[in-house]
């Protein structure tokens, strides 16, 4: 999607283990979001951001935490991965909420066995 | 919570047909919004309503708001079969600028 990348694309890592997701924006954009899509779940929002430093918890933050240093990078980190998180994770970014929607990167499929 | 909800889950229509998908929600909202995810992809921005708003076009989309009733409605008309996706409404508090979405509405359009 213009503007937004994720990285990794596909993650494959071991119980317990931490694990980095990267979301990137080129859009200068304040806020940055991450959320999880599972079946029956639809996205819920993990965690979100801003501005530079200022984040704030969603509805199942428990075991993730985050950073931004600077506006184009929104890193989410899971602290000791469990089966549990196996999902997919969206970051999105958004300027001015009321007026426009999100602009979501492509995803990342973690699995955590 | 104040997730939405769709409904149908899944809807499974001939090409040409309208199709109709509904999202309730719980609490006051100040905007709604519809975004469509197609299979392996991230999601993508179609409209957004108002809380002032009842209704708003884009192209082959409508949508309706009824605040009294938590409720809103996406009509696409005169459907394709590029239009097979995943559709989610989404609520938001603007003081909060963030939303919260639905388990979305399958939509199969067969050709």
């Amino acid at each position: 999607d213009a503007g937004i990348t994720q990285s990794p694309r596909h993650k494959v890592t071991e119980t317990g283990t931490p694990v980095t997701l990267r979301c990137h924006q080129t859009e200068n954009h304040r806020y940055m979001y991450w959320y999880r899509q599972d079946p029956g779940h639809g996205l819920r929002l993990i965690h979100y951001s801003y501005g530079v430093k200022d984040t704030d918890k969603g509805e199942v933050s428990d075991g993730y935490s985050v950073s931004r240093s600077k506006t184009e990078d929104f890193l989410l980190t899971l602290e000791s991965a469990t089966s549990s998180q196996t999902s997919v994770y969206f970051c999105a970014i958004s300027e001015k909420q009321e007026n426009y929607g999100y602009t979501f990167g492509s995803g990342t499929r973690l699995t955590v066995v | 919570s104040q997730q939405g909800e769709e409904d149908p889950q899944a809807l499974s229509i001939q090409e040409g047909e309208n199709a109709t998908m509904n999202c309730s929600y719980k609490t006051s909202i100040n905007n709604l919004q519809w975004y469509r995810q197609n299979s392996g992809r991230g999601l993508v921005h179609l409209i957004l309503i108002r809380s002032n708003e009842r209704e708003k076009h884009s192209g082959r989309l409508r949508v309706t708001l009824d605040t009294s009733k938590k409720s809103s409605s996406l009509l696409i008309t005169a459907s394709r079969a590029a239009d097979t996706a995943s559709y989610f409404c989404a609520t938001g508090l603007y003081n909060f600028n963030k939303f919260y979405f639905g388990s979305g509405t399958k939509l199969n359009v067969k050709p």
